[in-house]
């Protein structure tokens, strides 16, 4: 079975500068990711996405890029701001089901 | 277009009694997914529905279920309710079973008592 692992359960980082946030996985098939924000008490909002036929994603101060033979991936978000402040999951998607990381706190300051 | 909608936002139940949640997903979508969330064990994964098929099924016990109707629409039930059911259940929906995004809704917080 996939298994998604987010390593750092929290990362601080001061407004302005960039936030990286880092996921591991074990699956080498083709493989979707997708990274998710969420706030306590809310269902996650929709990040950024990237496939594996890709390195690289980029959507406005979002980047997610994609090191196949590490089977690791990372969001940017540049420049960060206090309202990124939230819970960051990175999922794969397989066949109808999400598997997600267990979730890296970023708390941004201003 | 509408996003992922869930009723009720909030629910507490007895003890040994059971809940039926409900999910409406996005215009167009086909698979729905349940997720459970609690501080221990993070988002989990309970089932997945696409055109009124359970494809998919996590590890919870038969007394977590769930049904798709022809419009997509999904729901949950659970039935003799456990003091550790009190999560946030999250619906997510997508236009296909893979390599697309999930939306998920605002989820139900259940709180058994």
């Amino acid at each position: 079975d996939q298994q998604v692992k987010q390593n750092s359960p929290s990362l601080s980082v001061q407004e302005g500068r960039i936030s990286i946030l880092n996921c591991d996985y074990t699956n080498s098939m083709f493989d979707y990711f997708l990274w998710y924000k969420k706030y306590p008490a809310e269902g996650p909002t929709f990040l950024i996405s990237i496939s594996s036929i890709k390195d690289k994603n980029e959507d406005g101060r979002f980047t997610v890029f994609l090191n196949k033979s590490a089977k690791h991936l990372s969001l940017h978000i540049v420049p960060s701001q206090p309202g990124d402040s939230a819970v960051y999951f990175c999922a794969h998607h397989q066949g109808g089901k999400l598997i997600f990381g267990q979730g890296t706190e970023l708390s941004v300051k201003p | 277009k509408a996003g992922v909608t869930q009723t009720p936002r909030y629910l507490i139940k007895t003890r040994g009694q059971q809940v039926t949640l409900s999910c409406s997903p996005i215009s167009g979508h086909r698979s729905v997914s349940w997720y459970q969330q609690t501080p221990g064990q993070g988002l989990q994964f309970l089932f997945e529905y696409f055109s009124e098929t359970q494809r998919n099924k996590g590890n919870f016990p038969g007394r977590f279920s769930g049904r798709q109707f022809s419009n997509s629409r999904s729901e949950m039930n659970v039935s003799t309710l456990e003091l550790g059911d009190s999560a946030l259940y999250l619906c997510a929906s997508s236009y296909q079973d893979m390599n697309t995004e999930a939306f998920f809704g605002q989820g139900t917080r259940l709180t058994v008592v």
